[in-house]
């Protein structure tokens, strides 16, 4: 069964430096989101894409983060300058557009960022 | 926007009994109120969803109930068991609209007792 991946599976940083995260969606969904979990805490929106731009994103999205889908496997989400309130288990999500209306999303294993 | 309470955060039962889970919603626009199972460092992982075209949805022990007038929906567990154990959240999207951004409550811890 086809399945979101996810690199790294933990990631380390310093404050003040800039993370990649990447996420490779199933391959025939067109949705695609990021999603945080600071630990103990609820899975957060951050935001979803689609079509090659942001659909929505939330407060937390701010200047600092950024994604981009740089070929037609690959999605990324960029922090800018981490800061420690960061530290969070990032998911990435994607779902199929299948007709009208929200569809079933499936979540990677999640990449563990521990900003220092 | 829409925001998701869920109840209760822990719930402990003993194998073989029931366990419910409810959750309230407040954006009369949500239509897709997915239930995901999160075991200790893994993945959420979708257990059952609806869509508020009904009120109704079982798959096994496991049945999801909508009602829409008062928002609010409920997951319920039958003979539980001890793999059930986990945290479960509920989620509401946030519009009406194909996107699907998903607003999650703060979780319920299940424990289940052999």
């Amino acid at each position: 069964e086809p399945e979101v991946t996810q690199t790294p599976s933990h990631q380390v940083t310093q404050m003040g430096q800039e993370v990649i995260l990447r996420c490779v969606p199933i391959s025939n969904h067109l949705y695609f989101y990021w999603y945080r979990q600071i630990l103990g805490q609820k899975v957060e929106f951050l935001v979803s894409f689609y079509n090659n731009e942001i659909s929505e994103k939330s407060e937390i999205f701010d200047d600092q983060f950024s994604v981009e889908r740089p070929d037609g496997s690959n999605f990324t989400l960029k922090i800018r300058s981490t800061k420690l309130e960061d530290s969070a288990m990032y998911f990435c999500a994607s779902s199929e557009r299948y007709g009208t209306g929200p569809q079933e999303q499936y979540f990677g294993p999640g990449t563990r960022l521990t900003v220092t | 926007g829409e925001n998701v309470e869920q109840h209760p955060s822990t719930l402990s039962v003993q194998e073989g009994d029931s366990a419910v889970i409810k959750c309230t919603y407040s954006d009369s626009a949500s239509n897709y109120f997915p239930w995901y199972k999160q075991e200790l460092g893994k993945r959420p992982q979708l257990i059952i969803d609806i869509r508020s075209n009904v009120g109704e949805k079982k798959d096994q022990r496991i049945a999801v109930t909508l009602n829409k007038t008062a928002k609010h929906f409920s997951l319920h567990i039958t003979e539980t068991q001890p793999e059930d154990s986990a945290v479960y959240f509920c989620a509401a999207t946030t519009s009406g609209g194909s996107q699907g951004n998903l607003i999650f409550g703060k979780g319920t811890k299940l424990s289940v007792k052999p």
